[in-house]
Parts: C-alpha cells; sequence; structure tokens
C-alpha cells in the first residue's frame, strides 16, 4: 500500500490567500483526522471523520478553517483566508476500525508557510 | 478524560547508553498505548503499542516500552541508543470514547551526541 498520501508536501502563500490540502488515506480504512504541529503549540487535532462523515471539528480554530471528506478516498482542509499564524505542518491520518487497535497511519505532511 | 504526561521535552545521551523516555497517562478506562517516532521532516510512524496483550511491548529499531498499570506508565526504552535514534518521541492513550481517536502527549525530543 502506498501509505497517506498528502499534496502538496509545500504550500508557500501570502496572507489572505485561500488554501487547500489535500488527503488521500489508505484504502479501506474508515476514519481520517487532520492535525496540525508548530513548536508552540505541539501536535493538535483539527478534526476527525468516520465513514466520511465529521465527527468532531472542535479542534478547528476558527471559521478560516473548513474541512471536507467528499468520498472515502479524498479529503480536503481548507484555510481561507490565510494567515501567517496559520503555518505550521499539516498532518492527515487514517486507521480502521475493525482491527480494533486505534493504530493511525500518518503522512508526510503538509509544509505551509503564510507571508 | 484521558491525559498524557510525557517528562522532559528535551533528553540528551551519549551514543551506546541507555534510552528512557518517560510516559505516564491518565485513563478512565483500560488504555490501548502507543509510541510514535517522528523523524526531521517527517511524519508519525509507529514504534510500538500495547492492546491488553503482553505488559512488555517490542517495537521496531530496538526499542521496547512496560505498560505499569500500578504506576499508570509506559515508559520507552533502549539498551544502546544509536545516533540515528535522534528524533521527536511521542506517547499516546486511546480516546474512551472510541472513534479511533488518539491523545497524544507532547513529545520529547531524544538528542544523541557521540
Amino acid at each position: 500500500d502506498a501509505g497517506v498520501i498528502q499534496s502538496p508536501r509545500h504550500e508557500v502563500t501570502e496572507m489572505g490567500q485561500e488554501v487547500t490540502l489535500r488527503c488521500k488515506p489508505i484504502s479501506g480504512h474508515d476514519y481520517l483526522f487532520w492535525y496540525r504541529q508548530t513548536m508552540m503549540r505541539g501536535l493538535e487535532l483539527l478534526i476527525y471523520f468516520n465513514n466520511n462523515v465529521p465527527i468532531d471539528d472542535s479542534g478547528m480554530p476558527e471559521d478560516r478553517f473548513s474541512a471536507k471528506m467528499p468520498n472515502a478516498s479524498f479529503s480536503t482542509l481548507k484555510i481561507q483566508p490565510s494567515e501567517p499564524r496559520d503555518s505550521a505542518v499539516y498532518f492527515c491520518a487514517s486507521s480502521l476500525a475493525l482491527t480494533r487497535s486505534y493504530e493511525q497511519y500518518f503522512g508526510p505532511g503538509t509544509r505551509l508557510t503564510v507571508t | 478524560a484521558q491525559s498524557v504526561t510525557q517528562l522532559g521535552s528535551h533528553v540528551s545521551v551519549s551514543e551506546g547508553a541507555l534510552v528512557l523516555l518517560r510516559c505516564n497517562y491518565s485513563s478512565s478506562v483500560p488504555p490501548y498505548l502507543f509510541w510514535y517516532v517522528q523523524y526531521p521532516n517527517q511524519g508519525l510512524q509507529l514504534l510500538l503499542k500495547y492492546t491488553s496483550a503482553a505488559t512488555l511491548v517490542k517495537g521496531i529499531n530496538g526499542f521496547e516500552a512496560e505498560f505499569k498499570k500500578s504506576e499508570t506508565s509506559f515508559h520507552l526504552t533502549k539498551p544502546s541508543a544509536h545516533m540515528s535514534d535522534a528524533a521527536e518521541y511521542f506517547c499516546a492513550v486511546s480516546f474512551s470514547g472510541g472513534y479511533n481517536k488518539l491523545i497524544f502527549g507532547a513529545g520529547t525530543r531524544l538528542a544523541v551526541h557521540p
């Protein structure tokens, strides 16, 4: 399996622009998680989906952030408008409930820089 | 509510020395526990996991961890550090509400010097 795929790997954008991060989970996995990692705040869970349905978005910092999962093989995290404080590494992870092991598989991350 | 505390945000050891990274958890139900490793500019990779079987769990790269219920601990050890072990290590506990959610600790950065 190719693992969790994220694109782009690096994104540099100007303040006020819209940013879309993409994630393809491992085939067959029914959970998808979006995390943000910064030096100051560490690893934060933003939102997660089960069978394409958002379960908990309480970690989304504000209304500028939105996430969708239109099908089992694709999810997006959008920031509109972006701000410099959104600069971070964003990770996507997926897992399979059937195993009951809670193990999550992480993608390589997208490093976002907002200038 | 579940929580994870990793004692020491930075740990430095000499090559060949024992590695000990500490993790304490709180959970109202029998937990699943995990150690993940993050190498520079990479995602998190599972190192090992405890899922209520043997209390001593062996993982990749010579790491192991012991689940101690009485101490609510799940410390990570390796007998002899290699330079390649330099990375950030995260302890995580399963969320009792299900949903395959994990609660992560703040991480410990391990430095290995010659």
